[in-house]
């Protein structure tokens, strides 16, 4: 069983279009978290949930919206992309917000043609 | 805002030499955790440091936080290919709020040569 799932690996799009990624873990962790991997390596957070309640919310463009139906599933849905947007997108889980031992996902990269 | 510095951002040894990363962070941290990532995988957590001055060791790996915990060490003693991929330091600070952020280093990227 995959504990920190995310769908699809690959994503591959024209500029302008919208896409989602979704992110389901069954290790009944009340934390989520959205990172973005650039080319350099360089690992960021976009945004983390906590049981659903948006906690972290760094500087990312509008166009980029999380949402989390329940505390096992959060979504990243991005509108209107760009060039920029180029990237391998983590989905991590972790037991509790203070505990901050994370679990990743496979990834989902995303190349913006 | 908190940042985590990490050096060296590549490092090339060969099979057998020994391999060490060091990260800073700008502020006093809660503690800092250890990542390793393969190419082309997704970070897989090796460790977390607490307290000040403490070591671990994982077989060939010995981890540092150090006594004003603001800085820590990954050490591998005689390297071997399944080492290569990328080690990421992540300093965590709860900052007085009741959850805090992880920070990334920026990743040390290792290559082993045979």
């Amino acid at each position: 069983d995959t504990a920190v799932s995310q769908t699809p690996k690959y994503l591959v799009t024209q500029m302008g279009n919208d896409k989602s990624i979704k992110c389901e873990q069954n290790l009944g962790h009340d934390t989520m978290y959205w990172y973005k991997q650039d080319s350099k390596k360089f690992l960021k957070i976009m945004f983390s949930y906590n049981n659903k309640e948006l906690i972290i919310n760094e500087t990312v463009p509008n166009r980029f919206s999380p949402k989390s139906p329940d505390k096992a599933h959060l979504n990243l849905h991005i509108n209107s992309l760009e060039l920029g947007d180029s990237a391998v997108y983590f989905c991590a889980s972790s037991l509790w917000s203070g505990a901050n031992v994370l679990t990743f996902g496979a990834g989902s990269r995303l190349t913006v043609l | 805002g908190q940042q985590v510095m990490q050096i060296p951002q590549y490092q090339h040894v060969q099979e057998g030499e020994d391999f060490t990363t060091y990260c800073n962070s700008s502020t006093t941290l809660s503690n800092i955790q250890w990542y390793k990532q393969r190419p082309g995988g997704h970070p897989v957590f090796l460790i977390q440091l607490v307290k000040s001055g403490e070591v671990k060791k994982q077989k060939r790996l010995t981890f540092q936080f150090g006594e004003a915990k603001k800085n820590s060490s990954l050490h591998i003693t005689a390297t071997q290919t399944t080492d290569v991929g990328t080690y990421f330091c992540a300093g965590f600070n709860a900052g007085g709020t009741s959850y805090g952020k992880l920070t990334f280093g920026q990743g040390t990227i290792l290559t082993v040569h045979p």
